[in-house]
């Protein structure tokens, strides 16, 4: 079957850094995206990862190892306003994309 | 900046009927996409869509489910007979051909409720 995990939910203080993993078992794969979702809102793209390692768009990093299975995005110089879930998503097929159950992300003044 | 839209935001139905979600892409964009979100969990992938025709459904997009592009601007869900798990949000989403990030640009989506 196909399965992405990431933790449910992360806390972390404004103006700190944060990790949020997924691991995934899908029947392909072609790259690693991760979204942000406000609550009642559309999600956003953030990033995607194709090959292995380290893309960085401003506040926010996302790596991919391709061998483990496995990504990570990371946000560092935290703001109230990052409170949201993320979703990390694996393009399995040319087409389609599978998310994950999100995390959601609370930030502690 | 361009960005997608959806109407209705809100649609309430009476479960048997059928329903039509609408949706305009941002207008240089080839590829089409649904998606519904059930309150509290996951985005699932219903369909895309290219060059007039599916090019990918998951196993929810059953029978009961079509989509349309009548005209160069709109890009339609159609739910035959709903039901009352058809409730959720319904988002549509496009993407421009060959960029390479596989970058998807969500509309505001529309919240199905199904009684």
């Amino acid at each position: 079957g196909q399965s992405l995990e990431q933790p449910s939910e992360v806390t972390a203080v404004e103006g700190a850094i944060v990790q949020i993993n997924c691991t995934y078992q899908t029947s392909g794969f072609y790259g690693l995206s991760w979204y942000q979702q406000h609550d009642g809102g559309a999600p956003t793209f953030l990033s995607y990862n194709a090959l292995d390692g380290l893309e960085e768009t401003g506040r926010f990093s996302s790596f991919l190892s391709r061998s483990d299975s496995y990504g990570y995005l990371l946000l560092q110089e935290l703001q109230m306003k990052d409170s949201a879930s993320y979703f990390c998503a694996v393009r399995d097929r040319d087409d389609k994309i599978i998310f994950g159950k999100g995390t959601r992300l609370h930030i502690l003044p | 900046e361009p960005e997608v839209t959806q109407t209705p935001s809100h649609q309430v139905t009476q479960m048997g009927q059928e329903v039509i979600l609408r949706c305009v892409p941002i207008s240089n964009h080839l590829y089409f996409y649904w998606y519904r979100q059930i309150l509290g969990q996951k985005v699932e992938f219903l369909v895309s869509f290219y060059n007039n025709e599916i090019s990918e459904k998951s196993e929810i997009f059953d029978d009961q489910f079509s989509v349309e592009r009548p005209d160069g601007s709109n890009f339609t869900l159609k739910i035959r007979s709903t039901k009352l798990e058809d409730s959720a949000m319904y988002f549509c989403a496009s993407r421009d051909l060959g960029q390479g990030n596989y970058e998807q640009y969500f509309g505001p989506g529309t919240r199905l409720t199904v009684t």
